[in-house]
């Protein structure tokens, strides 16, 4: 079973920044969250991941909580080609990436 | 990031017959790959882990002489689903993992068993 739960879906106005929450309140110490996008009919997509420090990217930032029993995406400036499904995974030991339901976030012009 | 392959993109087959289905790390060496399927308006759902060099290890529910899984190199692992019927229906997809960080997922092939 997956170790995350999400908004099952968000909207977002082009231009604005997208925040997409997730949490994870059973995450051991040493588990990484991973967040990836599937837009219709492609492949999951990284975005970025993390341990316990804030992470940035040219995609995106990740904000952990201290407890890490949470975290939130933040795409800062949405476009209309970020419309998908964006998973939050914990990864599992051996590397298993075990997916939920995800949010699916709509940019709307 | 790193680029992960499958092939083919899409496929339609018999019913009764069996259909390959590749997945290929371009630039990295992969000894672990994982198997996922998913349906229409569904998430994806691991199939099994397809390990180099040994036996692949199958999620719970999912027939391992159905869905035939090979990983000759660390490049490259096949998914065989064999007497493919029309519930097999899905799209495939593949992922590799780039020592020490993220995963890549293939692009996905979408089985159609008619």
């Amino acid at each position: 079973d997956a170790k995350t739960t999400q908004p099952p879906s968000m909207d977002c106005a082009e231009g604005r920044a997208a925040n997409l929450p997730c949490n994870h309140s059973t995450i051991s110490g040493n588990e990484y969250v991973y967040w990836y996008r599937q837009i219709h009919s492609q492949g999951p997509q990284y975005i970025i991941h993390g341990l316990k420090n804030n992470e940035t990217n040219e995609m995106a930032s990740l904000i952990i909580t201290e407890d890490r029993k949470s975290s939130t995406l933040i795409l800062p400036h949405a476009t209309l080609r970020d419309t998908a499904v964006y998973y939050c995974i914990v990864r599992l030991q051996g590397g298993k990436l075990i997916f939920g339901q995800g949010t699916e976030l709509s940019v709307k012009p | 990031g790193a680029v992960v392959s499958q092939h083919p993109s899409r496929v339609i087959c018999k019913s009764g017959t069996s259909v390959k289905i590749e997945c290929r790390s371009l630039d990295f060496q992969a000894t672990t790959m994982f198997w996922y399927r998913q349906f229409p308006k569904q998430s994806l759902m691991l199939m099994a882990t397809s390990n180099e060099g040994s036996k692949a290890t199958y999620e719970q529910g999912v027939e391992k002489d159905k869905f035939l899984i090979n990983h000759a190199s660390l490049t490259l692992s096949t998914l065989t689903v064999t007497s493919a019927h029309p519930e097999d229906s899905s799209f495939y997809i593949c992922s590799a993992r780039d020592p020490p960080g993220a995963a890549f997922f293939g692009q996905g092939t979408r089985l159609t068993v008619v």
